[in-house]
């Protein structure tokens, strides 16, 4: 069965410094995402992506944030300057159409900012 | 508002009892609506998919009342397996949104032997 996988499954960084966290999506998959979930609160969104562009972006999704998709394969989500608030597990999601359609989403990345 | 509210829980319930978890949404043109399921420190998987129709998938069913605003998840036969926490999630479909999922908080449940 076709999935999305990430890496790291855990990553440890000092306050301040960058961090890009890796997903592949299915591959015939067209809508990718990120989320994000501090421990004990609920699955919050961050950006999604489509076209080779972001398609939109919450408000935690600020200038520190940003995604790629470098190689048609992967999809990136880099964070320039981390911040102890960081922390959180990442998951990175991907749907075949934009509606109705399950999102599959990633094992994750525990961020842990020190 | 809220914009997907749940039942705060925990749920604790023996094998073998039925369960219900309750949802309310905020925003009337949202159009697609799933119940998934996460296991402790793991990803959300999608249990099932929520019909105006209503559906049911083996032990399980869900019901959608638009003019409430209300979803629900009927847990029949609870299993050990069944425990795990139970999120009711939104397609936000507003605005020109790209279909990005909006999570409620989830309900833990506990099935006890």
């Amino acid at each position: 069965e076709p999935e999305v996988t990430q890496t790291p499954s855990h990553q440890v960084t000092q306050m301040g410094q960058e961090v890009i966290l890796r997903c592949v999506p299915i591959s015939n998959h067209l809508y990718f995402y990120w989320y994000r979930q501090i421990l004990g609160q609920k699955v919050e969104f961050l950006v999604s992506f489509y076209n080779n562009e972001i398609s939109e972006k919450s408000e935690i999704f600020d200038d520190q944030f940003s995604v790629e998709r470098p190689d048609g394969s992967n999809f990136t989500l880099k964070i320039r300057s981390t911040k102890l608030e960081d922390s959180a597990m990442y998951f990175c999601a991907s749907r075949r159409t934009e509606m109705n359609t399950e999102a599959f989403f990633g094992q994750g990345t525990r961020l842990t900012v020190v | 508002r809220k914009e997907v509210e749940q039942d705060p829980g925990p749920f604790n319930v023996p094998e073998g009892a039925t369960v219900a978890f309750n949802c309310t949404y905020s925003n009337s043109a949202s159009q697609s609506f799933f119940w998934y399921r996460q296991d402790c420190r793991k990803e959300p998987k999608l249990l099932m998919s929520v019909y105006s129709s209503g559906n049911e998938d083996g032990r399980f069913t869900a019901q959608l009342n638009r003019a409430s605003q209300y979803i629900s998840l009927l847990i029949r036969d609870s299993k050990l397996s069944d425990s795990a926490t139970y999120l009711c999630v939104v397609n936000a479909n507003y605005g020109g949104s790209q279909g990005n999922l909006i999570f409620g908080k989830g309900t833990k449940l506990s099935v006890k032997p």
